[in-house]
C-alpha cells in the first residue's frame, strides 16, 4: 500500500497567518492526491482534488500543489473556521490510503 | 443536492456482523462516473477507506478487512450497503457512506457518519 505521511502532526496559527502542512507519499503517485477538512463531530469535507483544484465552494485561500511525492496544502489568511483536521488522500492505486491528519488550532 | 445518510446498530457484539445502510436522496446510486464508498474512523485516529462499488456492481475492498467486507446495492431502495463479518473491538469507529465521481477518485459528498461499538 502507498503510505501517506503528513507534516506537522499539529500547529497552531493565529487569524490572519498563513499556514502550510506538508503530504510525503511513498513513491511517486503524480498528481493524484485530494485534500480534506474535517471538523470536530463532521464528516470530512473534500477541499482539493488532484493536487491542485478546488472543489466547488471552497474559499480561494485554500490552495493545493505539488507532484510526485511531494504535495503542499497552504491556508492563507487563515480564519477562525478554519480550525479543523486536515487529511490528504491518494488515488494512483487501490487501496486509496489517508494520511494521519495534521490539527490547525488558534493560538 | 444529493444527501447521503448512514443508518444501522449502534452497538454490536464481538463475532458478529456489522450491517449498514447509506440512503442516498435527491440522486440516484445506478448513476453512471460515481462510485459508492465507505471509510471508518476509529475513535481519536486518522480515516480508513473500505472500499467502494459501482452501479454495475463491481467493488474493491481494501485488503486490511481481507475477506470480512462486503458493499452491496439495493437500486429499489437507493441504498448501498456495507457488511463486515466476525467483527472484533478493532471494528469500534465511525463509519461513514460516501459518494466519489470516478474522474477524481475523491469523496465529494459524506454522510454524517454512525458511530458503531463493538462490545459484549
Amino acid at each position: 500500500d502507498t503510505r501517506m505521511t503528513q507534516s506537522p502532526s499539529s500547529l497552531s496559527a493565529s487569524v490572519g497567518d498563513t499556514v502550510t502542512i506538508t503530504c510525503q507519499a511513498s513513491h511517486d503517485i503524480s498528481n493524484y492526491l485530494n485534500w480534506y477538512q474535517q471538523k470536530p463531530g463532521k464528516a470530512p469535507n473534500l477541499l482539493i482534488f488532484d493536487a491542485s483544484y478546488l472543489e466547488a465552494g471552497v474559499p480561494s485561500r485554500f490552495s493545493g500543489s505539488g507532484s510526485g511525492t511531494h504535495f503542499t496544502l497552504i491556508i492563507r489568511n487563515v480564519q477562525p473556521e478554519d480550525i479543523a483536521t486536515y487529511y490528504c488522500q491518494h488515488h494512483d492505486n487501490l487501496p486509496w490510503t489517508f494520511g494521519q491528519g495534521t490539527k490547525l488550532d488558534l493560538k | 443536492h444529493v444527501q447521503l445518510q448512514e443508518s444501522g446498530p449502534g452497538l454490536v457484539k464481538p463475532s458478529q456482523t456489522l450491517s449498514l445502510t447509506c440512503s442516498v436522496s435527491s440522486g440516484s446510486i445506478d448513476s453512471d462516473g460515481y462510485y459508492w464508498s465507505w471509510i471508518r474512523q476509529h475513535p481519536v485516529k486518522g480515516l480508513e477507506w473500505i472500499g467502494y462499488i459501482d452501479n454495475s456492481g463491481n467493488s474493491y475492498y481494501n485488503p486490511f478487512l481481507k475477506s470480512r467486507v462486503s458493499i452491496s446495492l439495493d437500486m429499489s431502495s437507493n441504498q448501498v450497503s456495507l457488511e463486515v463479518t466476525s467483527v472484533t473491538a478493532a471494528d469500534t469507529a465511525v463509519y461513514y457512506c460516501a459518494r466519489t465521481p470516478s474522474t477524481i477518485n475523491g469523496m465529494d459528498v459524506w454522510g454524517q457518519g454512525t458511530t458503531v461499538t463493538v462490545s459484549s
